[in-house]
């Protein structure tokens, strides 16, 4: 089952705030968040596993609710190069990916 | 730095031929992965491979599609008939772990089918 993602899209300038989440209705044991820039490969941001800790990268950072089967990404005065589309993936055998939120940040 | 290649980065076929399209996982690397993404759509999970056999596969890997590593370096998607629908770009991902390791992606190959 696909995780949803929302909002489905996000239109921010430099400096501002944004929490993307991610809700899935299948028990979670870990959540990925991965970045695609447009005509690129996603790549890899963070990963949360249960019970662990809230990791960050940058300015980025994400929560793990278990309990809830919810991820939230947040980041924090925006740059111009977190534009791109923002996906959440969760799975055990295989990484399934979320609905995907583009994000654009304007000057 | 290391980093999964693959080959080539665009290619059009007729409706009904075979392709093949490689990658070259990272080499210590030990599960495997293909993706499709449908322009502008999302990243969808094809097949899964591990210790040489497919771990898991999603409803769109149906017969025509076919994975395989048969040399120890590369890893190869097959698509035997092609249809319109399977124009998308395709990616491969390599990780060290399973579920709880970081996905190193390809650059993709966009398949065109005309």
């Amino acid at each position: 089952q696909q995780p949803v993602q929302s909002p489905q899209a996000v239109i921010l300038r430099e400096g501002e705030d944004a929490v993307i989440n991610c809700s899935s209705s299948k028990a979670l044991y870990s959540v990925h968040w991965y970045r695609q820039k447009h005509g690129e490969a996603p790549v890899f941001l963070m990963i949360l596993l249960k019970g662990g800790e809230q990791k960050g990268h940058e300015k980025i950072s994400a929560s793990f609710n278990e309990k809830k089967q919810q991820s939230s990404l947040y980041l924090t005065a925006s740059q111009l190069s977190y534009s791109g589309t923002y996906f959440c993936g969760t799975g055990l055998d295989k990484l399934i990916f979320g609905t995907g939120t583009r994000l654009q940040v304007f000057p | 730095e290391p980093e999964v290649t693959q080959t080539p980065s665009h290619q059009v076929t007729q409706m009904g031929q075979e392709v093949i399209l490689r990658c070259v996982p990272i080499s210590n690397h030990l599960y495997f992965y293909w993706y499709r993404q449908i322009l502008g759509q999302k990243v969808e999970f094809l097949v899964s491979f591990y210790n040489n056999e497919i771990s898991e596969k999603s409803e769109i890997f149906d017969d025509q599609f076919s994975v395989e590593r048969p040399d120890g370096s590369n890893f190869t998607l097959k698509i035997r008939s092609t249809k319109l629908e399977d124009s998308a770009m395709y990616f491969c991902a390599s990780s060290v772990t399973a579920n709880t390791g970081e996905l190193f992606f390809g650059e993709g190959s966009r398949l065109t089918v005309l």
